[in-house]
């Protein structure tokens, strides 16, 4: 059954570093998110990606972010300087369509010391 | 209170007994989801549910959606130890799809 696959699994970086976490959504699949899961607390939404562009993102998507899909297959979120507050679990996701069935990845454990 | 939010907060129940779930949430929504997350791992899909419709069924899964009081349950049937997890609601907040907001979600345990 395809799924939507991330790397790495865990990231650890120091404040102030640039990472990029990787996500490999389902191949007919058009529409991709970001998600972000602090320790403990609920599960928020960041970013939705369609046709090549940013379709939606929340407050917390500021200039530090940004998403990228390099190839047919890649969809990536880069955050340009971090902060000990962007340590969170980061969950892609994907959907054929809009309104429907989200498939999630496992998520990248992001650590910032 | 933030759009989506899930009482109760935690519900611990016998093997074989029902666990009812409800969500509360404070826009316009074109659908509602329910999400089911084991410790740390990705969320999954368990049900959608249109604005248009009061009442939906997936095997021991019960949804309804009450859109004038913005509030939506969600009822598991003869849990099972294996349903232990979170459970989340998620709506689209009226954009369609563009956009989904996670209510805080109920972490349920089911004793064997």
């Amino acid at each position: 059954e395809p799924e939507v696959t991330q790397t790495p699994s865990h990231q650890v970086t120091q404040m102030g570093q640039e990472v990029i976490l990787r996500c490999v959504p389902i191949s007919n699949h058009l529409y991709f998110y970001w998600y972000r899961q602090i320790l403990g607390q609920k599960v928020e939404f960041l970013v939705s990606f369609y046709n090549n562009e940013i379709s939606e993102k929340s407050e917390i998507f500021d200039d530090q972010f940004s998403v990228e899909r390099p190839d047919g297959s890649n969809f990536t979120l880069k955050i340009r300087s971090t902060k000990l507050e962007d340590s969170a679990m980061y969950f892609c996701a994907s959907s054929i369509g809009q309104g429907v069935e989200q498939f999630f990845g496992p998520g990248t454990r992001l650590t910032v010391l | 209170s933030q759009q989506g939010e899930e009482d109760p907060q935690a519900l611990s129940i016998q093997e074989g007994e029902n666990a009812t779930m409800n969500c509360s949430y404070k826009t316009s929504i074109n659908n509602l989801q329910w999400y089911r997350q084991n410790s740390g791992r990705g969320l999954v899909h368990l049900i959608l549910i249109r604005s248009n419709e009061r009442e939906k069924h997936s095997g021991r899964l019960r949804v309804t959606l009450d859109t004038s009081k913005k509030s939506s349950s969600l009822l598991i049937t003869a849990s099972r130890a294996a349903d232990t997890a979170s459970y989340f609601c998620a709506t689209d907040g009226g954009t369609g799809g563009f956009k989904t907001i996670f209510g805080a979600g109920t972490r349920l345990f089911v004793k064997a």
